[in-house]
């Protein structure tokens, strides 16, 4: 079957640096999504990786490495309204968007 | 970036009656749309995908008579709840994307939040 499997929650401390780990194993694969998604809204696009290496935009980064089934997201200088949960998701042969559950990420001051 | 925009984004109605939500994108043509039904502090859950011009395609375990899905135009994609229940209140969530294509992004919504009573 399909999966995608993303911590639960984090905790992460304003100004650090946080790393959200997603792993996949999906039907074919064309392409990864991390979107950002703030309680009681829609999600909001944050980066789309296809191929292996680091995509850096801003304070937000992405990683993938295909042969790993695996991506990260990394955010930098966090601030307070970084709270909110992360959704990792693949696109499959079929260009389906398969989700992770998301991560919870808690930032404390 | 391209914009998807979402009606009603909150809806209240009583148990029994039906409620329309609609998915409009505003500067591309959607081939494709998707619908979302998300509870709280859970992922989105795929409903249907539907293509411009053809029937809906329904996840297992969707009511495709409840959940009725129109997609006549490339930018403009309904979903109707029909004879509403209380169990049916939810977060609901459309997307767009233009086909399926590589590096093809799926844009969101704005989510209508229904509530049942």
């Amino acid at each position: 079957g399909q999966n995608i499997d993303q911590p639960t929650e984090m905790t992460a401390t304003e100004g650090a640096i946080v790393q959200i780990n997603c792993t996949y194993q999906t039907s074919g694969f064309n392409g990864l999504f991390w979107y950002q998604q703030h309680a009681g809204e829609a999600p909001t696009f944050l980066s789309y990786n296809v191929l292996d290496g680091l995509e850096e935009k801003g304070r937000f980064s992405s990683f993938l490495s295909r042969s790993k089934g695996y991506s990260y997201l990394l955010l930098k200088e966090l601030q307070m309204k970084d709270s909110a949960s992360y959704l990792c998701a693949v696109q499959d042969s079929n260009y389906q968007l398969i989700w992770g559950a998301g991560t919870k990420l808690i930032i404390k001051p | 970036g391209a914009v998807v925009s979402q009606h009603p984004s909150r809806v209240i109605c009583k148990s029994g009656t039906s409620v329309k939500i609609e998915c409009r994108s505003l500067d591309f043509q959607a081939t494709t749309m998707f619908w979302y039904r998300q509870f709280p502090k859970q992922s989105l859950m795929l409903m249907a995908t539907s293509n411009e011009g053809s029937k809906a395609t329904y996840e297992q375990g969707v009511e495709k008579d409840k959940f009725l899905i129109n997609h006549a135009s490339l930018t403009l994609s309904t979903l109707t709840v029909t004879s509403a229940h209380p169990e049916d209140s939810s977060f609901y969530i459309c997307s767009a994307s233009s086909g399926g294509e590589v590096n093809t992004e799926a844009f969101f919504g704005q989510g209508t939040r229904l509530t049942v009573v």
